[in-house]
């Protein structure tokens, strides 16, 4: 069994200052991470994964996360928000297998003011 | 090419009517999928294809019915549709897959999501 808290709904920054999703997981196997990113009325994109190599990962839109496997998290951090990056993201958790069905996170709205 | 394409990008319908929602990819991934995605809430899982052939039904409703007539194509057929069926639908596919449920076909799973389609039901 696996499965995705992301601990905050919503996260408000300024543009400019560093932004911080944070994400738990939990999972009975070698579970593979992922951060994804839906902007309004779009479908998801990949950010970044985690599957089991470098636990700092580096994303798209200098995006990286770090997973702490001592911790069972999987934090999403950017070092300076732009307006852009105003977005739902998702973390999502699933086992390094073949096909594969992904356990989502409930979600958190980046809100980003000038 | 590295995405996945969805026709149409919006659709009205009654609910008496039959329409289909199209999903296109050719990047070689064995695995497509169709999810269900209401407002400010993640994408439910619908349906997976693995190798053309459908491996998990989500316990959906029969009034969709998805279809996968090779490869690179996936449809989703709509008929009788009820209002709280509205919602954005979302095709994704994934490199791995599973041939007759034993062992696994692919070297990793993230999955590649395209643009949705809207619906409405009136």
């Amino acid at each position: 069994a696996q499965s995705v808290t992301q601990l905050d709904s919503h996260v408000s920054v300024s543009e400019g200052t560093p932004v911080l999703l944070r994400c738990n997981y939990s999972s009975s196997y070698s579970p593979s991470l992922f951060w994804y990113v839906q902007h309004p009325n779009k479908g998801l994109q990949l950010l970044l994964k985690y599957t089991s190599a470098a636990t700092l990962v580096k994303g798209i839109n200098g995006f990286e996360a770090e997973f702490k496997k001592s911790e069972t998290s999987f934090h999403l951090t950017k070092p300076s928000a732009h307006m852009s990056d105003a977005a739902e993201y998702f973390c999502v958790v699933t086992m390094n297998s073949g096909y594969s069905t992904l356990t989502f996170g409930k979600g958190t709205m980046l809100l980003v003011s000038p | 090419d590295t995405e996945v394409t969805q026709t149409p990008k919006h659709l009205v319908m009654g609910m008496t009517n039959k329409k289909s929602l199209k999903c296109e990819q050719h990047m070689g991934h064995r695995a497509m999928y169709w999810y269900k995605q209401k407002a400010k809430k993640p994408p439910e899982l619908m349906f997976v294809y693995s190798y053309e052939k459908l491996s998990i039904n989500e316990s959906v409703p029969s009034r969709f019915s998805p279809e996968c007539p090779n490869s690179s194509l996936l449809n989703l057929h709509l008929h009788a549709l009820q209002p709280e069926d509205s919602a954005l639908y979302l095709c994704a596919s994934s490199p791995g897959g599973r041939r007759g449920g034993g062992g696994s076909g692919g070297s990793y799973n993230e999955q590649f999501f395209g643009p949705g389609t809207r619906l409405t039901v009136l």
